[in-house]
């Protein structure tokens, strides 16, 4: 079953450096998206990305993040300047066309946990 | 978006059918509901999504009752594979910038 992938798994950075996040999202999906989960708590909404813009973003995507297509396979975060409570795990998601709840919904990668310090 | 809640935590055994029950009652139209299973340190992914009356895959089932203002999923004979967190959201199919909104989920234990 095809997959989202991620790298690194984990990263530990110090505050104030840049971070960028890898994601290969499935191969024929068009949908790409960032979400965070800060430890113990909910999956929270960062961005959704669909010909090569931005679609929708959350008050928590600030001038800080941006993200990135760079090829035909990689969808990337960056996070100019990382905050203590930047550290989390990021989640990349992927989503194709309409078709069936199967084919619409939103497909997860493993995450990466982020650790600032 | 519609409001979902559902309960925080729940325990069952192994073998033991795991019905989990969610509020939604301001559902719109063209809402349908979804739920995803998180275990730790991994992403969500899907498990079922359905409209109205009863929908089933090899995974679990979905009950929704004819106001669509709750709906139940049931996993059959749990087993400790199936301890995770259940989120259940509501919200449009085919928005194609649709960001799913995730609650606190229900975390459900699965003893021996």
């Amino acid at each position: 079953e095809p997959e989202v992938t991620q790298t690194p798994s984990h990263q530990v950075t110090q505050m104030g450096q840049e971070v960028i996040l890898r994601c290969v999202p499935i191969s024929n999906h068009l949908y790409f998206y960032w979400y965070r989960q800060i430890l113990g708590q909910k999956v929270e909404f960062l961005v959704s990305f669909y010909n090569n813009e931005i679609s929708e973003k959350s008050e928590i995507f600030d001038d800080q993040f941006s993200v990135e297509r760079p090829d035909g396979s990689n969808f990337t975060l960056k996070i100019r300047s990382t905050k203590l409570e930047d550290s989390a795990m990021y989640f990349c998601a992927s989503r194709g066309l309409a078709g069936g709840p199967e084919k619409e919904t939103q497909y997860f990668g493993p995450g990466t946990r982020l650790l600032v310090l | 978006l519609a409001k979902t809640t559902q309960p925080i935590s729940m325990d069952s055994y192994e073998g033991q059918e795991v019905n989990i029950t969610c509020s939604h009652n301001n559902i719109a139209t063209n809402d349908y509901i979804t739920w995803y299973q998180q275990f730790p340190s991994q992403g969500p992914r899907f498990i079922i999504q359905g409209y109205k009356t009863k929908v089933t895959n090899e995974v679990a089932s979905l009950f929704i009752p004819a106001d669509r203002k709750s709906s139940t999923l049931s996993l059959p004979r749990v087993s400790l594979s199936d301890t995770a967190v259940y989120y259940c959201l509501v919200g449009p199919r085919n928005n194609a910038g649709n960001m799913l909104t995730f609650g606190g989920g229900t975390r459900l234990m699965v003893k021996p």
